[in-house]
């Protein structure tokens, strides 16, 4: 199995920070990579496929960059929605991996 | 569009079978692959496996031994079966579209598509 590694595990910010998440993949997986958005009590929300490719609906504000086993997601102005858990996952074979998750909290 | 709803007991004894549906409304079960997942309580995600409508099937090896994935066409609706249940099987789970997109030679896929949730409880 691919195993997909998220940093940090929690991160404390601000309305209008800029803010990096960062994804390793324990081989290299290309750009078959997806990042999620998961508010509390809520279904994972697809954001980003492909490593860079914005899912039609979301907000330019997330950006999603990286290819063979490095991956960033970064939101360039915090809202006070974008608060939640944001996990990777990997398509480039089976079984699909998730990362841990990144947690982003109200400074 | 298309909209995924997740049905099924939630509370289920250890050592029995988990059952679980999900249905299709606002589109055709008879394209895409369709997923479940599944997410214990204060932790991440966890892929379970995938079915596509003609029935080909592909499972997590974790889980391999005690996972049914099914699919009914006619009911727009695809199931789960999780054997041997203990409480490590306590979870939310997830039913979800893999979408899929084409911009060359290459299909880059995804979950695009969730179901709300469904909590299942194991306890006796």
């Amino acid at each position: 199995d691919i195993q997909m590694t998220q940093s940090p595990s929690s991160l404390s910010a601000s309305v209008g920070d800029r803010v990096t998440i960062t994804c390793r993949a324990s081989q290299s997986i290309s750009n078959y990579l997806n990042w999620y958005q998961q508010r509390p009590g809520k279904a994972p929300k697809l954001l980003i496929y492909a490593a860079s490719s914005l899912q039609s609906g979301v907000p330019s504000t997330f950006s999603g960059s990286g290819s063979g086993t490095d991956f960033t997601l970064t939101i360039s102005s915090l809202q006070p929605e974008d608060f939640a858990t944001y996990y990777c996952q990997q398509s480039y074979n089976t079984p699909r991996t998730f990362g841990q998750g990144t947690k982003v909290e109200i400074k | 569009q298309v909209q995924l709803q997740e049905s099924g007991p939630g509370l289920v004894k250890p050592s029995e079978t988990l059952s679980l549906s999900c249905t299709v409304s606002g589109g055709s079960i008879s394209t895409n692959y369709w997923s479940w997942i599944r997410q214990p309580p204060g932790k991440g995600l966890e892929w379970i496996g995938y079915i596509y409508y003609s029935g080909s099937t592909n499972y997590n090896p974790s889980l391999k031994s005690r996972v049914t994935i099914s699919v009914d066409t006619s009911k727009n609706q695809f199931s789960l079966k999780l054997s041997s249940v203990t409480a490590a099987d306590t979870a939310v789970y997830y039913c979800a579209r893999e979408g899929y997109d084409s911009p060359s030679y290459y299909y880059y896929y995804y979950m695009d598509v969730w179901g709300k949730g469904t909590t299942v409880t194991v306890s006796s």
